[in-house]
């Protein structure tokens, strides 16, 4: 069973652009959380989806964004990029957001904002 | 809003020695899962072991065991026979029951400890 994915690996971008980074889930998987990895700030979460609707944001500018697909994949976008942004961007899904559901990570977008 | 704190940025150990990680976090709710993930080079966070607060029983898996103690809020990691592929970031986790409840799936991580084998 293939793990979750996430492209592209690494990515260089400029100020001012926008970027969309895609997953894709365990098959079967239905919710998709998404977390920015700094090193000054950490691992912050961003969102999470189940069956294509938003569950829960966290405290992020609306210049981050995101969709999730009938199929489950789910795709982040962010606009005018900043260098801040820059950042490892991880993808985790799950079975279904229950209690006793384990959360499998991707190994994660690597994003360079110059 | 709860928070995880590890205090130990990094941290070394002897092959096949024992060595505690330690975690700490804050928050006003009674019940709450606790984690502990492993970041390897490779990037891909991997949950090493998980402790649901209600279980007084502490939770082990294999080499790795936790220290749970809910009333100092303290929530430690042990490797036992620390191998060379348990070089890694080790992260603390924490998620609300509540939110569990309500169908979200949300973690908050502390900052990490790098954690170093030497041969």
């Amino acid at each position: 069973k293939a793990g979750v994915t996430q492209t592209p690996r690494y990515l260089i971008k400029t100020r001012g652009q926008q970027v969309t980074l895609s997953c894709s889930p365990i098959s079967g998987h239905r919710s998709v959380s998404w977390y920015q990895q700094t090193p000054g700030q950490g691992l912050q979460f961003l969102f999470e989806y189940f069956s294509e609707t938003q569950r829960n944001k966290g405290n992020f500018p609306g210049r981050f964004s995101g969709r999730q697909f009938s199929n489950s994949r789910s795709e982040m976008n962010v606009s005018t990029l900043e260098l801040g942004d820059s950042a490892l961007y991880l993808c985790a899904s799950s079975a279904g957001p229950t209690s006793n559901e384990k959360l499998f990570f991707g190994s994660g977008t690597q994003l360079s904002v110059l | 809003a709860q928070t995880v704190t590890q205090s130990q940025p990094e941290m070394s150990v002897q092959e096949a020695e024992t060595v505690t990680l330690s975690c700490t976090y804050d928050t006003s709710e009674s019940d709450y899962y606790l984690f502990w993930y492993k970041q390897p080079p490779s990037r891909q966070m991997i949950l090493v072991i998980r402790q649901e607060a209600y279980k007084q029983q502490n939770a082990t898996e294999n080499r790795f065991s936790v220290n749970f103690q809910k009333a100092a809020k303290s929530f430690s990691l042990k490797i036992s026979d620390s191998q060379l592929g348990d070089a890694a970031m080790y992260f603390c986790a924490y998620r609300s029951a509540l939110q569990s409840g309500a169908g979200s799936y949300q973690l908050t991580f502390g900052k990490g400890t790098k954690l170093s084998v030497i041969p």
